[in-house]
């Protein structure tokens, strides 16, 4: 079946760096990657979808500076938190659909669990 | 008012009792329905769609009520496995594709 990983699965950083997540599909080409956020024992929130080769279009109230996104492959798109501040710490999830698997299904990755020192 | 809402529990029961979840919808144009399971720091997997004709998969079964904008799940003969918190899915596409909208989950517990 079709399978997207991230990378890397938890995250400890200082206020003010930057983190990188990368959310690879392993087995088929992802058209379409969304990336989403979840605070402890609230419900995922879509922060972004993302098509191969073009602009992502954030959610309302997300802000792209910060979180800037980046689908340039058919298997790799790549959240990069800027400046992080404590804030910014949860559980990063991101899924992928696309051709390959069945295309009529979203795949979720892993997630990322980032901790803002 | 939030797309989804669920019941978060949390919900204790004992090995084999029988436990529901309820959840409600607010867009009357959603499309498809489903049920996710999610495990303590993992990410969510498809537990089963949903259907307006009520569908069963073994212990498992999802009803969809679309006058009232509701969907349950029924979960029978609990096992200790079975503890996870449990998100009620809505999509206004009729599959995964797309955006979908996702509750807060209710928390089970199956204690033996």
């Amino acid at each position: 079946g079709a399978v997207v990983s991230q990378h890397p699965s938890w995250v400890i950083c200082k206020s003010g760096t930057s983190v990188k997540i990368e959310c690879r599909s392993l087995d088929f080409q992802a058209t379409t990657m969304f990336w989403y956020r979840q605070f402890p024992k609230q419900s995922l929130m879509l922060m972004a979808t993302s098509n191969e080769g073009s602009k992502a279009t954030y959610e309302q109230g997300v802000e792209k500076d910060k979180f800037l996104i980046n689908h340039a492959s058919l298997t790799l798109s790549t959240l990069t938190v800027t400046s992080a501040h404590p804030e910014d710490s949860s559980f990063y999830i991101c899924s992928a659909s696309g051709t390959g698997g069945n295309t009529d299904t979203q795949y979720f990755g892993p997630g990322t669990r980032l901790t803002v020192l | 008012r939030k797309e989804v809402e669920q019941d978060p529990g949390p919900f204790n029961v004992p090995e084999g009792a029988t436990v529901a979840f309820n959840c409600t919808y607010s867009n009357s144009a959603s499309q498809s329905f489903f049920w996710y399971r999610q495990d303590c720091r993992k990410e969510p997997k498809l537990l089963m769609s949903v259907y307006s004709s009520g569908n069963e998969d073994g212990r498992f079964t999802a009803q969809l009520n679309r006058a009232s904008q509701y969907i349950s799940l029924l979960i029978r003969d609990s096992k200790l496995s079975d503890s996870a918190t449990y998100l009620c899915v809505v999509n206004t596409r009729g599959s995964t594709l797309g955006r979908l909208y996702f509750g807060r989950g209710t928390q089970l517990t199956v204690w033996p």
